[in-house]
């Protein structure tokens, strides 16, 4: 079963500009979340989409965005972009159920942003 | 204060010995526990989950759970090196959220 999948791996960036990362999760996930980690800070949560509908987010500023298709694949966008953005953007898949083996995360290897 | 709390480390254990990391949360709500391992310039990886408080063992490794206390631990028997890598320590905040909340992580070295 193949694993959760992000592209790109390295992104490169200047102020101002916008930038879209792409997540395939596993097949058979409906849960896609999104994280942002940083040396300082840690893993931080971004939100999480199900079914296509956001059912959670974190405290990031409106800039962040993302959303989910049909086949479960997520996108996030992050428009004027700041210095601070640059991060490793993580997704990972789950069943998204409650409870049980359905809110297991699995990662996926992540897109490197730097912002210059 | 934090939501997950973790030392940060390094914990420098010799290899045979056994590891204990810990982990406490603030939200007395919260329902599910991960533990989940790091390799530098790696994603993170699950390796043990627990929801019910008391010992659940997995091969080398034991969740401990205590929600009175607050406080989550794991323990690896027979530390290896191929063990040295950051521990993330994460809560799920009540059925039917998918948030889980990380903690900084605690980087273990097991030196051979």
């Amino acid at each position: 079963k193949a694993g959760v999948t992000q592209t790109p791996r390295y992104l490169i960036k200047t102020r101002g500009q916008q930038v879209t990362l792409s997540c395939s999760p596993i097949s058979g996930h409906r849960s896609v979340s999104w994280y942002q980690q940083t040396p300082g800070q840690g893993l931080q949560f971004l939100f999480e989409y199900f079914s296509e509908t956001q059912r959670n987010k974190g405290n990031f500023p409106g800039r962040f965005s993302g959303r989910q298709f049909s086949n479960s694949r997520s996108e996030m966008n992050v428009s004027t972009l700041e210095l601070g953005d640059s991060a490793l953007y993580l997704c990972a898949s789950s069943l998204g159920g409650t409870g049980g083996a359905d809110e297991k995360l699995f990662f996926g290897s992540g897109t490197q942003l730097s912002v210059l | 204060q934090k939501e997950v709390e973790q030392n940060s480390g390094p914990l420098s254990v010799p290899e045979g010995a056994i590891a204990s990391l810990n982990c406490t949360y603030s939200d007395r709500g919260s329902q599910s526990f991960f533990w989940y391992r790091q390799y530098s310039g790696k994603s993170p990886e699950l390796i043990m989950f627990i929801y019910s408080n008391g010992d659940k063992e997995d091969g080398r490794f034991t969740a401990q759970l205590n929600k009175a206390s607050q406080y989550v631990s794991l323990l690896i028997r027979d530390s290896q090196p191929s063990d040295s890598a950051t521990y993330l320590c994460a809560v799920n905040k009540g059925t039917g959220f998918q948030k889980l909340v990380f903690g900084t992580g605690t980087r273990l070295l097991v030196s051979p």
